[in-house]
């Protein structure tokens, strides 16, 4: 199909790590990117990953891409109370972005 | 990274009219799109917008519905033409820079048709 899938929500406790997933439809897709939407806000792009690589490292975001499965996650290690949001998953379809169907992450103290 | 504003942030509009929101960014960009985001929802590409030539326009969405203007590379407009509730949107302007890599949005322009 056509859709870009994430599960609707994920909920840990502060301190912990939050995996958020992603499938995606396209193989010739060249770029992922990951983005997060807080309430009244847009989107702040959070990281990016080239399809030829299968992990990415940010401080503490980490990305891993299974390509063969055509799936992306997002773990957030030691998760804080300010990462609650929105987080959307899209793939890169020429110039163009396609998005997941967002993933709301709710960080409870 | 290119700092993107967008005007308005908000509005409340009345049924049959039009609103221009503008885009504009802060360093020269190769690319500018316009994606709309309806409440609840996730975002879906409108157009493109291309400098100094017409849009290029996504399935379902049209010239003029969504008129769009680019006169240089550090400027876009986004028209909603004669607007109904359904139009009730975010409105969030794209750019790409010119490293091809990284993709940035605005804050939103939110739109409310009553």
């Amino acid at each position: 199909g056509e859709d870009v899938e994430q599960s609707l929500f994920l909920s840990v406790r502060e301190g912990d790590s939050s995996v958020i997933n992603c499938t995606y439809t396209d193989s010739s897709s060249t770029y992922l990117y990951w983005y997060k939407q807080e309430p009244g806000a847009g989107l702040q792009l959070l990281t990016y990953i080239f399809s030829n690589m299968d992990m990415k490292q940010d401080q503490r975001l980490t990305v891993l891409l299974n390509k063969k499965d055509k799936h992306l996650s997002l773990r957030i290690a030691d998760t804080q109370t300010g990462d609650s949001a929105i987080y959307f998953c899209a793939e890169r379809r020429l110039q163009k972005l396609v998005f997941g169907t967002g993933t709301r992450l709710l960080v409870s103290p | 990274s290119a700092v993107i504003s967008q005007k308005p942030s908000r509005d409340i509009c009345q049924r049959g009219t039009s609103l221009t929101i503008q885009c504009q960014v802060d360093s020269q960009v190769t690319m500018m799109f316009w994606y709309r985001q309806q409440p609840g929802q996730s975002l879906t590409l409108i157009a493109t917008a291309n400098q100094g030539s017409e849009a290029t326009y996504e399935s379902g969405f049209v010239i003029d519905k969504f008129p769009i203007s680019r006169p240089n590379l550090t400027f876009s407009t986004l028209t909603v033409s004669n607007m109904s509730p359904e139009d009730s949107s975010i409105y969030l302007c794209s750019v790409q820079e010119t490293s091809g890599n990284t993709i940035y949005f605005g804050e939103g322009s939110w739109l409310t048709v009553v």
